[in-house]
């Protein structure tokens, strides 16, 4: 089955640092998102792209994160500088949206656990 | 704006008892629907959606849901849970058709007593 690949799993890092979170999505795929998970706020949405293009990052903490896709084939989320809030689970998905034609569900990647100290 | 509402935050059922997760959505427009299951550290994994093609809706596992526009609702259920269904589930709802961008529910966990 194709998988959207994120890494790293894990990273713990100290405050103050930068944390780049990378994401491959599926190939054939046009839009991808990024989600913040905590058990406080649950699943958040940072940032989407549609076609490399980013759709809305309203989500996003503008002053620290920052989200590219420098191809299809990557996608990118970066901290600087990282805080202690930002301790939570980072998720990618990606998944093929044609419009109002179609939409064939959004495949999600395992994460990557940030843990900032 | 789209929003979606799950109602209870934790059920708990017996093995082999019907499992029902309520799930609500806002807008008079049908969007797309989605469910999710997250086992504990892992990813969320797609159980079924509904792109306006028939009302009920198969999916992994067992699970279906029946999208109702007159209740804007779309319940999942299972007709006799698994000790292997405890997990968060996740109601989600395409802001619109044609953005995609897709707004979570605050997640049910499902228990499964033997």
């Amino acid at each position: 089955d194709a998988r959207v690949t994120q890494t790293p799993r894990h990273k713990v890092t100290e405050m103050g640092q930068e944390v780049t979170m990378r994401c491959q999505p599926i190939l054939g795929h046009n839009t991808v998102f990024w989600y913040r998970q905590t058990m406080m706020q649950g699943l958040e949405l940072l940032a989407y792209f549609r076609n490399r293009a980013p759709l809305d990052d309203s989500g996003m903490p503008k002053d620290r994160f920052s989200a590219e896709m420098p191809d299809a084939t990557l996608a990118t989320l970066k901290i600087q500088p990282s805080e202690p809030r930002d301790s939570a689970v980072y998720f990618c998905a990606s998944g093929l949206v044609l419009g109002t034609e179609a939409n064939y569900g959004y495949t999600f990647g395992s994460g990557t656990r940030l843990t900032v100290v | 704006a789209q929003s979606v509402t799950q109602l209870g935050s934790h059920v708990s059922v017996s093995e082999g008892a019907l499992v029902l997760l309520r799930c609500n959505y806002s807008s008079s427009v049908p969007p797309y629907l989605f469910w999710y299951v997250q086992y504990p550290n892992q990813g969320l994994q797609l159980l079924l959606k509904y792109t306006s093609a028939a009302t009920l809706v198969k999916g992994i596992n067992g699970f279906e849901a029946e999208f109702k526009k007159s209740e804007t609702s779309f319940h999942l259920t299972k007709p006799s849970a698994h000790m292997s269904d405890a997990a968060e589930y996740f109601c989600a709802v395409t802001e619109t058709v044609a953005s995609g961008k897709l707004i979570f529910g605050q997640g049910t966990e499902l228990s499964v007593k033997p």
